[in-house]
């Protein structure tokens, strides 16, 4: 199984600033297969990136995917208290497509 | 509007079985892959698997292997998911959620509102 790492676990930011979340993988992913996901309490997650860098319908622009290969980071920029969640992200390059441990984002 | 609807939440005994309906609407069905997602209490986010509506071809994570049925019915648009042999540690909420790309796995984009299996004796 591919294993994800993400990296820090928690962020703990004032608003207006930019989080910069990791997400490291165990065997190379290709750029195709690389998705990103907000998770709030009580909600159903929500997709914000795939193939590493395509925001899905209705995402704002304030959230950014770069990366390739082992290496991959989600940018949040602008933070406002409404993106307080946990971030996932997952490869669909091969089976089972597996999730990171997630990073908690904490607005102060 | 792409909508997904899952069915109630359901009260198991251990080493009994569960299936759970995620009715979709507002595309077409047989075009998109479905994945299955779970998160127990406290967890993080879980793949079981996903289904291609079109022809059932299923590909299941070794974990729930021998446990995890995927199903889909075209006449209703809705696809099933049966757990079997159901332990504490399955209680969790479970999602059905529809791919972002058509025919390609990239990412599950429309999520259902989730149902909570509780597994107790």
């Amino acid at each position: 199984d591919i294993v994800l790492t993400q990296s820090p676990g928690t962020l703990s930011l004032s608003p207006g600033e930019t989080a910069t979340l990791s997400c490291r993988t165990s065997q190379r992913v290709s750029n195709g297969y690389l998705a990103w996901y907000q998770h709030r309490p009580g909600l159903a997650p929500r997709l914000l990136i795939y193939g590493a860098s395509s925001r899905a319908s209705g995402i704002p622009d304030k959230f950014s995917g770069s990366g390739s290969d082992t290496d991959f980071t989600l940018i949040i920029s602008r933070l406002e208290p409404g993106d307080s969640a946990t971030y996932y992200c997952q490869q669909c390059y091969s089976s089972p497509l597996t999730f990171g441990g997630g990073t908690k984002v904490e607005i102060k | 509007q792409v909508h997904l609807v899952q069915s109630g939440a359901e009260v198991k005994k251990p080493g009994a079985s569960v299936r759970l309906s995620c009715q979709t609407f507002g595309y077409s069905f047989s075009d998109y892959y479905i994945h299955w997602v779970r998160q127990a209490p406290g967890q993080g986010l879980e793949w079981m698997g996903i289904i291609n509506p079109r022809g059932d071809a299923t590909t299941y994570a070794q974990k729930f292997q021998g446990r995890v049925t995927m199903t889909s019915d075209t006449s209703t648009s809705t696809v099933y998911m049966e757990l079997s042999s159901l332990r504490g540690d399955d209680t969790a909420i479970y999602h059905c959620a529809r791919d972002v790309r058509q025919k390609l796995v990239r990412g599950a984009e429309s999520w259902g509102q989730g149902t909570l299996v509780i597994v107790s004796s």
